[in-house]
């Protein structure tokens, strides 16, 4: 059964705090995508990769960076963790079929 | 840019009741249109998806059909059952948006027995 998996499903940081969330896949899918979910607003695109050692801004980088060091390994960064950080991320592959997703890591950053 | 508008929840409906989700997009090319469902504590699945006008996807008793007169895809079910509590979320794919997926808003659905 092919997946997606992150390593985390809850996690609870301080203020100030880097934070790393992993995501690892074994379909060998190229791109990757790293996105947080907010009631009333959907899925929204932080960062995406294409290759190992790309990586794209989506719509909504400011406070994040990534890290794509080997093809199945997606790493989202949160330099200083803050509040407003308190989310849902889930981290997503995809290829020419479609997407597959990752369960999901609730941060909540106190 | 691509955007996605879908019908705020939350809804909650009875059991074998009928279920409609509203979603309209715009897009700058000719998109391919997806229903994503997210049962609780889980991760996003494909529920279904229409890649070109007047496609109809279905999976799992839901039906949509891409309508790119009206540019809608509306998720429908003619009898839910509790299982089909969860959050729906329509989306689109587009290649003048390198494929990367849009999402509407979510509806969550409740289903009462």
């Amino acid at each position: 059964d092919v997946k997606v998996t992150q390593s985390s499903r809850y996690l609870v940081k301080r203020t100030g705090e880097k934070v790393f969330l992993e995501c690892v896949q074994d379909m060998d899918h190229e791109n990757m995508f790293w996105y947080r979910q907010d009631p009333g607003l959907g899925l929204r695109l932080i960062y995406f990769s294409y290759d190992v050692k790309m990586k794209e801004k989506g719509d909504i980088p400011e406070g994040y960076s990534v890290s794509r060091e080997k093809k199945e390994r997606f790493s989202l960064i949160l330099e200083s963790a803050s509040t407003n950080q308190t989310s849902m991320y889930l981290c997503a592959s995809s290829s020419r079929y479609g997407y597959t997703f990752g369960s999901g890591t609730r941060l909540t950053v106190v | 840019g691509d955007s996605v508008t879908q019908m705020e929840g939350p809804v909650t409906l009875s059991e074998e009741a009928f279920l409609t989700i509203n979603c309209t997009y715009t897009a700058t090319g000719y998109p391919s249109l997806f229903w994503y469902v997210q049962y609780p504590g889980e991760g996003l699945q494909l529920l279904l998806k229409a890649t070109k006008a007047d496609d109809k996807g279905s999976n799992k008793g839901f039906e949509a059909t891409y309508r790119k007169e009206t540019t809608s895809f509306h998720l429908e079910k003619g009898s839910v059952q509790v299982s089909d509590s969860a959050v729906y979320f329509c989306a689109l794919s587009d290649r003048s948006n390198d494929y990367k997926l849009s999402f509407g808003a979510g509806t969550t659905v409740t289903v009462r027995a």
